[in-house]
């Protein structure tokens, strides 16, 4: 069985400001991981994935996300915060046992002050 | 390229009257997957297929909803009768494979209201 648990379900920063949305994983096979965004009515948008290779994973519009095995963690991060990533960030998990099947979790609402 | 394409984008009806969402996957695409995001319980897997074929109709809540996929670019869910707690946004996606190291790729979703 899968899981994700995104800590904090509502995240405030101000432009400029380094970004950290939280993720962390649960699974009994090594895990693919995914972030993606959506922005208001809109349906969700890949961000980045994991697979294998390295850790360090870059996406689009300036984001990243590290995995880190150890914590079973996959953080989002951004350096500067603009006022276009307002929106809510969803950390998801699949299995490679096979089939597209992704657990998500319960999304950030990020939202961006001047 | 096309994206996964829903219709309708927005949906008002009364209660008991049947309901039908339609979705057009990316082109190529094997994997079709039926969610349903709320305020209360987040998104949620109803349904997915492979090939047309359903594979997994777990998270379907109820009898009363239902999905097909009679060929490869066209699915639909249906709910009959609908009821006022089936307001919700509904979105479909689609991916190719069945690695499950491929991203799936969301329609704009459609917005239900059962009054």
């Amino acid at each position: 069985a899968q899981s994700v648990t995104q800590l904090g379900s509502h995240v405030s920063v101000s432009e400029g400001a380094l970004v950290l949305l939280r993720c962390n994983y649960s699974s009994s096979v090594p895990p693919y991981l995914f972030w993606y965004v959506q922005y208001p009515n809109q349906g969700l948008q890949l961000l980045l994935k994991y697979t294998t290779g390295a850790t360090l994973v870059k996406g689009i519009n300036g984001f990243e996300a590290e995995f880190k095995k150890s914590e079973t963690s996959f953080h989002l991060t951004k350096p500067s915060a603009h006022m276009s990533d307002a929106a809510e960030y969803f950390c998801a998990v699949s299995g490679t046992g096979g089939g597209n099947k992704l657990t998500f979790g319960t999304g950030t609402q990020l939202k961006v002050e001047l | 390229d096309a994206g996964v394409i829903q219709s309708p984008r927005h949906e008002v009806t009364e209660m008991g009257q049947e309901v039908t969402l339609r979705c057009k996957p990316i082109s190529g695409h094997d994997y079709l997957f039926w969610y349903r995001q709320t305020m209360m319980r987040g998104l949620e897997l109803l349904i997915y297929f492979n090939n047309n074929v359903p594979i997994d109709d777990s998270g379907m809540p109820e009898d009363r909803f239902s999905a097909k996929m009679p060929n490869a670019s066209f699915s639909t869910l249906k709910i009959q009768p609908s009821e006022p707690r089936d307001s919700a946004v509904y979105f479909c996606a689609s991916s190719l494979g069945g690695l499950s190291n491929q991203p799936q790729h969301f329609g704009d979703g459609t917005r239900l209201s059962i009054l």
